[in-house]
């Protein structure tokens, strides 16, 4: 079956570094989008970044847009979100997730998710 | 961006009673309108996707409809199990955006 694990979280400092992986398996990696989604203690869901199948297309939210910076490494069936310059308002747990229900060029939703890595940025 | 407003906030309903939740989008998503729920301490799951297609192994109390700017999910009768947060999600376009959720709670 699918199966989505992140890892790479943690206390961190405001002004650091961090990476996220989430390590891809039970199909093949390479045909798919991969997105980040992030949800603050007791807050809702919001999107972070997307990547093509490839890696040639990526996106990313205004609120990290600068700082954050999305990867992958279709070898390795991995994906990766390196954050820098990391602040209070980036704690939260961040989720790994990948398209599907795709059609035409265009996904319609994301059907597979990771279990969370949980980021601190703190003092 | 598209602002996605959820409605409402709370939800306090008994078991076997029928739910509607309600999306609406800044500006139209057509049926670019996905719906996940979420439980305490898990992943969200996909329920509702093309806004009104069940994804695999959903059950058919489950069901959403609408398009353009308003949305809604429906759920026919509700099991104990369904008591969670409900989110939609658009994906006509960067930036992807949720709404900030419904919370179905047990009256």
């Amino acid at each position: 079956q699918v199966q989505l694990v992140e890892s790479g979280g943690g206390v961190v400092q405001p002004g650091r570094s961090l990476r996220l992986s989430c390590v891809v398996s039970g199909f093949t990696f390479s045909m798919s989008g991969f997105h980040w989604v992030r949800q603050a203690p007791g807050k809702g869901l919001n999107w972070v970044s997307v990547i093509s199948y490839d890696g040639s297309d990526k996106s990313y939210a205004d609120s990290v847009k600068g700082r954050f910076t999305i990867s992958r490494d279709n070898s390795k069936n991995t994906l990766y979100l390196q954050m820098n310059s990391l602040r209070a308002e980036d704690t939260g747990v961040y989720y790994c997730a990948k398209d599907g229900y795709c059609s035409g060029g265009k996904c319609y939703a994301f059907d597979y998710w990771g279990q969370g890595t949980l980021v601190t940025v703190s003092s | 961006e598209i602002v996605l407003t959820q409605s409402p906030a709370t939800l306090s309903l008994s078991p076997g009673e029928r739910a509607t939740l309600s999306c609406r989008a800044s500006q139209s998503v057509d049926r670019f309108l996905a719906w996940y729920q979420q439980k305490p301490g898990q992943a969200p799951r996909l329920l509702i996707y093309g806004a009104s297609i069940r994804a695999t192994g959903i059950p058919a109390r489950f069901s959403g409809s609408g398009s353009g700017t308003d949305f809604t999910l429906t759920i026919s009768s509700l099991e104990p199990d369904d008591f969670a947060v409900y989110y939609c999600q658009h994906r006509i376009d960067w930036p992807l955006t949720f709404g900030g959720g419904t919370n179905v709670e047990i009256k």
